[in-house]
């Protein structure tokens, strides 16, 4: 089993729409997880962090966390073309983060 | 801000030789980090370093590998007899501990290019 998966292909939204994306851990003792948005050719940049049950806001996105289901989401809202790139969900473990592949996000004007 | 600088930005190397990749952490960070990702893949982890010693690292560090902090600032990655597959852009990273909270901060990579 893979320590996080990120199955969705790549999501195209209309600009202002909101981008939903999905992500599955496999160690329930996990603590902190993370979102990353990677451009092409560019390192990951953090965008959001959680470490407990519920929501976390902050500004146009929207991180979800359940430790029950071992699942966290992010969702974009009002979407902009500049959120076009490949976020990364992340997981702390063991001292270092355990990435999943990624899904690619299209915004469309 | 402060930021993780990498040097070079892009080496290609032949395939045997040996390349070292630098970097140079957040000045307060002690924990330091390499990634790699191959083109098209995900980011994967190889190695974390804290107080001068390596503290864990993937199957994929193997003797091929290593770690150097060589002075106060910066951290090196060596890679022994380049093979084509080894072809990947390799990140640092830095954080201030390793305790939940504490956020990992990626350099802008390294991009090896073995032929």
């Amino acid at each position: 089993q893979k320590e996080v998966e990120q199955n969705s292909g790549p999501l195209s939204v209309p600009e202002g729409a909101i981008a939903s994306l999905n992500c599955t851990y496999s160690d329930r003792v996990s603590q902190s997880f993370f979102w990353y948005r990677q451009y092409s050719g560019k390192s990951p940049e953090l965008i959001m962090s959680i470490y407990s049950n519920g929501d976390k806001e902050d500004g146009r996105f929207t991180a979800q966390l359940n430790k029950a289901s071992q699942y966290v989401s992010l969702l974009i809202r009002d979407s902009q073309p500049s959120d076009s790139a490949t976020y990364l969900c992340a997981v702390i473990r063991v001292n270092r983060l355990a990435f999943g592949k990624g899904n690619q996000v299209v915004v469309i004007p | 801000e402060p930021e993780v600088t990498q040097t070079p930005s892009h080496q290609v190397t032949q395939m045997g030789q040996e390349v070292i990749l630098r970097c140079v952490p957040i000045s307060n960070h002690l924990y330091f980090y390499w990634y790699r990702q191959i083109l098209g893949q995900k980011v994967e982890f190889l190695v974390s370093f804290y107080n001068n010693e390596i503290s864990e690292k993937s199957e994929i560090f193997d003797d091929q590998f290593s770690v150097e902090r060589p002075d106060g600032s910066n951290f090196t990655l060596k890679i022994r007899s380049t093979k084509l597959e080894d072809s990947a852009m390799y990140f640092c990273a830095s954080s201030e501990g390793a305790e939940p909270g504490n956020t990992i901060y990626f350099g802008e990579g390294s991009w090896l290019t073995v032929v």
